[in-house]
């Protein structure tokens, strides 16, 4: 079945720096890319996502950047602020389901 | 907010014993999901719904049954309960359409058994 990869599992950054997260996924039928930030106590809460017929997508401060060929997808946040601290969470689709990363916990420091 | 609603918040029982997790939702979405999320794991799938009375299994759903009698209820069941299955568990719909579209997850139940 699918497996999704997510690095690093934590990541500090100063605050105005920049955060990038990394997922590899196994199935290469998968077509739909989601990520999920998810603050303490929480719901976890879409914050951006790709269709695999596109290479990058960008809102704001986030992007998402997909290779499909080497089934990698990124997140970067500019600009970090001390509200980005969260656990965030990369997906990708399998059938009707997403499958999820194990999370990385992104600390923000001003 | 997506209008999920699960219930209970919280809940904590003893092992051996039955307990069941309600999710409902307003929306009408055909498409309903159960995760568990553990500290290191992540959210992992335990079973899904495509239409009333239409379910199938996750990663980890063994220990676990659902029903969905109607559109809005999902219903998750640990026939037995297990110290391996306190964790926080997670209710999702589908937006709109089966795929190329992202879940909506409910607040959690929290469960701890003892």
């Amino acid at each position: 079945g699918e497996n999704v990869e997510q690095h690093p599992s934590t990541l500090s950054v100063q605050e105005g720096d920049s955060a990038v997260i990394k997922c590899t996924y196994s199935d290469s039928a998968s077509n739909y890319f989601p990520w999920y930030k998810q603050e303490l106590g929480k719901r976890p809460q879409l914050i951006i996502d790709i269709r695999s017929n596109v290479g990058e997508k960008k809102d704001q401060r986030i992007a998402v950047t997909l290779n499909k060929t080497a089934k990698h997808f990124s997140l970067h946040i500019t600009e970090t602020q001390p509200e980005d601290s969260a656990v965030y969470f990369c997906a990708a689709s399998v059938g009707t389901a997403l499958i999820f990363g194990k999370g990385t916990t992104l600390s923000v420091s001003s | 907010d997506a209008g999920i609603t699960q219930s209970p918040r919280h809940k904590v029982t003893e092992t051996g014993t039955p307990v069941t997790l309600r999710c409902h939702q307003t929306e009408n979405h055909r498409y309903m999901y159960w995760y568990r999320q553990d500290p290191g794991h992540g959210l992992r799938l335990i079973h899904y719904s495509y239409g009333v009375k239409d379910t199938d299994k996750g990663e980890v759903s063994d220990g676990y049954s659902v029903s969905r009698s109607k559109t809005e209820d999902f219903l998750l069941t640990l026939e037995s309960a297990t110290s391996s299955q306190t964790s926080v568990y997670f209710c999702a719909i589908r937006d709109t359409g089966p795929h190329n579209s992202p879940l909506h997850f409910g607040n959690g139940t929290r469960l701890t058994v003892t």
